[in-house]
């Protein structure tokens, strides 16, 4: 069965500062790979998603995130974060043979500081 | 506007109170899904329609009855709730064939039992 780990529960970074939000998945084939985030009282928005060809994937709103097959790795990333940032961020996994259903990590809160 | 709309927005029930979610998609997606999300918990999902058939429910108690009447449209119905049920539900659809894509997200309906 498949698996997502987000190590880091809370994350807390200032204004204008580098972001980098990690994910880590169990599954032994090509994953579909997505990044979601959920602001307060809100559904979860689709940010980006990877399921083949170029491993550095671009989003919305100025965030990437790079899959990394050998360390089964999905890490977002924003050089600049925006105070407006601050929200949680879910990882989630598919695969192929595992019907339509997705797993999702445990969620990232991010805090931006002024 | 996601494509995924969630009725209402907020719910307050008493525990004796009978009451329903409904969720919409004019996506053309055949799978629907319902997750449970508590603060400080993970996302829970509670039951799966494809093609109007229900094809997960993981172990939800009865007082949480889904309804699938066509796949544009899911319901939640709920009776005799207790407190610990309050939460953000969560309605998502997908195209099962086209797992690439991901789910789409409804805003959710915030329900509070008191």
């Amino acid at each position: 069965a498949q698996s997502v780990t987000q190590p880091d529960i809370h994350i807390t970074v200032s204004e204008g500062a580098s972001l980098e939000l990690r994910c880590n998945y169990s599954y032994g084939a090509t994953p579909y790979l997505f990044w979601y985030v959920q602001s307060p009282g809100q559904g979860l928005q689709l940010l980006l998603k990877y399921f083949s060809g170029d491993t550095l994937v671009q989003g919305i709103k100025g965030f990437e995130a790079e899959f990394k097959r050998s360390q089964s790795s999905f890490n977002l990333r924003k050089p600049s974060v925006h105070w407006s940032d601050a929200a949680e961020y879910f990882c989630a996994v598919g695969a192929n043979n595992a019907g339509n259903m997705l797993t999702f990590g445990g969620g990232t809160r991010l805090m931006v500081k002024p | 506007e996601t494509g995924v709309t969630q009725t209402p927005r907020h719910l307050v029930m008493g525990m004796t109170n009978k009451k329903s979610l409904k969720c919409e998609q004019h996506l053309g997606h055949n799978a629907m899904y319902w997750y449970k999300q508590s603060a400080k918990k993970p996302l829970e999902l509670m039951f799966v329609y494809n093609f109007k058939e229900q094809t997960e429910n993981n172990s939800v108690p009865s007082r949480f009855s889904p309804e699938c009447p066509n796949s544009s449209h899911l319901f939640l119905h709920l009776h005799t709730l207790q407190p610990e049920d309050s939460a953000l539900y969560l309605c998502a659809s997908s195209q099962p064939d086209r797992k690439e894509r991901g789910y789409t997200f409804g805003s959710g309906t915030r329900l509070t039992v008191v």
